[in-house]
């Protein structure tokens, strides 16, 4: 059983640039989730993907968008980014009916906006 | 709005003690309650959860207790071991969904 992995897993930008984040969800998991893990902070749920549609989102902009495809592997788009979008982007799978709230996570993608 | 809080930054405990981490949250609309755990350069992995029709929930070392009127659980872990040393993470929901609310983390230093 492969884990949740995520590319790449450091990555610098500037300002104003685009940048997009890979998922590749657990075996057999329906639902992806994308989470951001500002330094000292607790994750900050993005949005959620079940079944290739949205299905949930944060208090984010616009400029933040996601992809589910049928594979049910994911990309985090982020567009003009700004200094504070530097910050550890978690992605996490799931599967419907399954113990409620448990998500496996990847290691991340550590994003730096200088 | 900090709905989910920790207000234990850190926390040291001798090995074969036990360790209690603690966490307060806001929104009475909450139904379940998580902690995870995160070590190092890996993501985090889910530990114990509890319902809010509950108030306790054990799994071998760890247990859960949640007091709906004070609004706050702890995590009991007994005994605390050498590779208990990590962030740990307390997390809410709304309707039993997947999208969590977490707290700032925790970090528990184990002492040999």
């Amino acid at each position: 059983e492969t884990g949740v992995t995520q590319s790449p897993t450091h990555l610098i930008k500037t300002r104003g640039q685009q940048v997009t984040l890979r998922c590749s969800s657990q075996s057999g998991h329906n639902t992806v989730s994308w989470y951001q893990q500002a330094l000292g902070q607790g994750p900050q749920f993005i949005f959620q993907y079940y079944r290739e549609e949205e299905n949930g989102r944060g208090n984010f902009p616009p400029r933040f968008s996601g992809l589910q495809f049928p594979n049910y592997s994911s990309e985090l788009n982020v567009n003009a980014l700004e200094l504070d979008d530097s910050a550890l982007y978690l992605c996490a799978s799931s599967l419907v009916g399954g113990r409620t709230g448990e998500l496996f996570f990847g290691e991340g993608s550590r994003l730096t906006v200088l | 709005d900090q709905q989910v809080k920790q207000n234990s930054p850190s926390l040291s405990v001798q090995e074969g003690r036990i360790s209690i981490l603690n966490c307060d949250y806001t929104n009475s609309m909450f139904d379940y309650f998580l902690w995870y755990k995160k070590y190092p350069a890996e993501g985090p992995t889910f530990l114990i959860s509890i319902s809010s029709i509950k108030d306790k929930n054990e799994d071998g070392r760890f247990t859960v207790f949640l007091n709906k009127s004070a609004k706050h659980l702890s995590l009991h872990i007994v005994p605390s071991q050498p590779g208990d040393s990590a962030v740990y993470f307390c997390a809410a929901s709304k309707d039993s969904n997947y999208q969590l609310i977490w707290g700032a983390g925790t970090k528990l230093i184990i002492k040999p």
